[in-house]
């Protein structure tokens, strides 16, 4: 099954670039790359997506290892409302359908 | 405004007391999933409806059912509430499986005791 590895915590200052990466060496040819974050006590909210090209978005921006094998999510000026729980997702709709979320990454920010 | 509305927010239910949690949408998406989310893990896809068709996650128990009697709503009953089954569970939509961004609500935090 397609997995994804982050690490559990991460720590950048207030106004910084923050990369938070992730690993998906099990990655298949159709599945996409997400990235949600989540607040304390709030649903998951949509950050980027990609397949195979790099992504900007007005969030952030997504570079893609160019073997697919790992993604880095770039936040290119923290600020403290960017704390928050940042799941990287890949998802597989050929054969059975998969969205499967990763252990997440817990982005602190210090001030 | 909001887009995704879960109800309600919080739900106290007692050991196998039928339980239903409710989602509604006014993005007119084609697809919704349920999610569980236990504390401090990740949300785990249980279904997802793409317009009528339901899709089941093969590790989801059978104890968790679902329908959708329309476009805008999405329903989770889960039959006989264990302890292990507190949770918080998130409704999305989105506008199609492949490549679409999710659209959360807020979700509702089941308590069972």
């Amino acid at each position: 099954d397609a997995k994804t590895t982050q690490p559990n915590s991460m720590e950048s200052n207030e106004e910084e670039p923050v990369h938070l990466p992730c690993n998906h060496s099990t990655i298949s040819g159709t599945d996409y790359i997400h990235w949600y974050r989540q607040l304390p006590s709030q649903g998951p909210e949509y950050v980027i997506h990609g397949l195979t090209s790099n992504v900007n978005n007005r969030m952030a921006s997504l570079a893609i290892a160019e073997d697919r094998k790992s993604s880095t999510l770039i936040l290119h000026r923290a600020t403290l409302r960017d704390a928050a729980v940042y799941y990287c997702i890949l998802s597989r709709t050929s054969g059975t359908y998969k969205y499967i979320f990763g252990t997440g990454t817990r982005l602190k920010v210090l001030a | 405004d909001a887009m995704v509305i879960q109800n309600p927010r919080y739900q106290v239910t007692q050991f196998g007391k039928p339980v239903t949690l409710s989602c509604s949408q006014t993005l007119n998406h084609n697809v919704m999933y349920w999610y569980q989310q236990k504390s401090s893990q990740a949300p785990k896809l249980l279904f997802h409806y793409y317009d009528k068709d339901f899709n089941n996650e093969a590790d989801t128990p059978d104890n968790f059912q679902s329908r959708r009697p329309n476009t805008s709503f999405c329903f989770l009953d889960i039959r006989s509430p264990g302890l292990g089954d507190a949770a918080m569970y998130l409704c999305a939509t989105s506008r199609g499986v492949e490549g679409y961004e999710q659209y959360f609500g807020p979700g509702t935090r089941l308590t069972v005791t």
